[in-house]
């Protein structure tokens, strides 16, 4: 079955500070991975994903992640915070079958401090 | 470009009645899938549907169903009322189930519950 797990449900960076958010999974098979944002009252959207092309993914708003399958991790960067980067940030993984669910992780809330 | 539309945005209800809740995906998108947001368990996998057809369901009892139309609108329903089942309750649509599915979903801005 496949899992994921975030460390830190709260993480508090200074303005113009990396940003990084750690994502662990388990998965079977090589999974595809997301990364998704979800600011107060509203849907999730998707910030990049990986489908097992090029191991660090470019997405939207400066951010990126490294795929490490010996690590089993998937951690977003983000060189230099902006305050609107303040939000909560969800981890997904899906295995390669059709049957498979898009299983999230617990989330990590991002402050970011002026 | 639409986006995932669900209505209502805001619901409140008492336990022991029930609910239907509403999701129209992207124009062309075929898949809907429904999640259930609360602070405790993060977001849960409630069920997918493709094509009218159930393709997955996650661990919910049988008080939530779904249903998928031709129009690819879907609708999901809670019978039996809990105060547990308060949460924000999330449609995401995407183009096609299966391999394609790793384009990611598009979510809608979901439907906020609250059963009193």
């Amino acid at each position: 079955a496949q899992s994921v797990t975030q460390l830190g449900s709260h993480v508090s960076v200074s303005e113009g500070a990396l940003v990084l958010l750690r994502c662990n999974y388990s998965s079977s098979v090589p999974p595809y991975l997301f990364w998704y944002v979800q600011y107060p009252n509203q849907g999730l959207q998707l910030l990049l994903k990986y489908t097992s092309a090029a191991t660090l993914v470019k997405g939207i708003n400066g951010f990126e992640a490294e795929f490490k399958k010996s690590e089993t991790s998937f951690h977003l960067t983000k060189p230099s915070a902006h305050m609107s980067d303040a939000a909560e940030y969800f981890c997904a993984v899906r295995g390669s079958t059709s049957y498979d669910k898009v299983i999230f992780g617990p989330g990590t809330s991002l402050s970011v401090i002026p | 470009k639409a986006g995932v539309t669900q209505t209502p945005r805001y619901l409140i209800k008492t336990r022991g009645q029930q609910v239907t809740l509403s999701c129209s995906p992207i124009s062309g998108h075929r898949s809907v899938s429904w999640y259930q947001q609360t602070p405790g368990q993060g977001l849960q996998f409630l069920f997918e549907y493709f094509s009218e057809t159930q393709r997955n369901k996650g661990n919910f009892p049988g008080r939530f169903s779904g249903r998928q139309f031709s129009n690819s609108r879907s609708e999901m329903n809670v019978s039996t009322l809990e105060l547990g089942d308060s949460a924000l309750y999330l449609c995401a649509s995407s183009l096609y189930v299966g391999a394609d599915r790793d384009k990611g979903y598009t979510f809608g801005s979901g439907t906020r519950l609250t059963v009193v």
